[in-house]
């Protein structure tokens, strides 16, 4: 069984701080790991996909790194802005699933205060 | 194409009684996914089709619970005789399979409450 984890659960910080979060999988059972952003009334939005270790991206003010071997990934966010405000979800396949499902953890919500 | 539209957006039901939603997928996108989300967890998997063949349906789903996707375009998602544990936000996602690293494409999610 594959157990995606997140932590934190909820973080709350001012505008301009920067933060991060973690995802951890098992490491024996891995091929790709997903970061989405679900801010409230809207789509999950597909941030990243990472499927090497090693792999670090970057979208703006925001970016991931992944490490296959220790069985985990961190999402930064570099000066925390109200708009991105949002639960992070990160996912990945379960082994030997071609149907392309996801295993969820539990999302950290992110609160930027103004 | 604005993306995946999933209808109604908000359901109020009496726990007896059914409910269907509907999910309209990206035109091109060959696959189509149902997750479910309870507060304080991440989307759970429900059920996918490839075209118009449903392929995985996850234990979780109680007999109560049928998808359809005629033709392979939109999507049915029937629950029958709702009960108060069947209250959670019902995701639909499609993507165009190419491997593990395909990005699925989300609705904004149907909401079931059931009183």
């Amino acid at each position: 069984i594959l157990n995606v984890e997140q932590s934190p659960q909820s973080l709350h910080v001012q505008e301009g701080d920067s933060t991060n979060f973690t995802c951890s999988f098992p490491s024996s059972n891995f091929y790709a790991l997903h970061w989405y952003r679900w801010e409230t009334a809207k789509s999950p939005e597909a941030l990243f996909v990472m499927t090497l270790n090693g792999d670090e991206k970057k979208k703006g003010r925001i970016s991931a790194t992944l490490n296959t071997k220790e069985g985990y990934s961190y999402l930064y966010i570099k000066g925390s802005q109200p708009e991105d405000s949002a639960t992070y979800l990160c996912a990945s396949p379960p082994l030997y699933n071609q149907g392309g499902k996801l295993i969820f953890g539990q999302g950290t919500e992110l609160s930027v205060k103004p | 194409d604005t993306g995946v539209s999933q209808n109604p957006r908000h359901k109020i039901t009496k726990r007896g009684q059914n409910v269907t939603f509907r999910c309209d997928p990206i035109s091109e996108h060959n696959r189509l996914y149902w997750y479910r989300q309870t507060l304080g967890q991440g989307p759970e998997f429900l059920t996918y089709f490839q075209n118009e063949a449903q392929l995985e349906k996850s234990r979780l789903l109680s007999d109560r619970f049928s998808a359809e996707r005629p033709k392979g375009s939109f999507s049915t998602l029937e629950i029958q005789r709702t009960e108060q544990g069947d209250s959670a936000m019902y995701l639909c996602a499609s993507s165009t399979w190419t491997g593990m690293n395909t990005e699925a494409f989300f609705g904004q999610g149907t909401r079931l409450t059931v009183v």
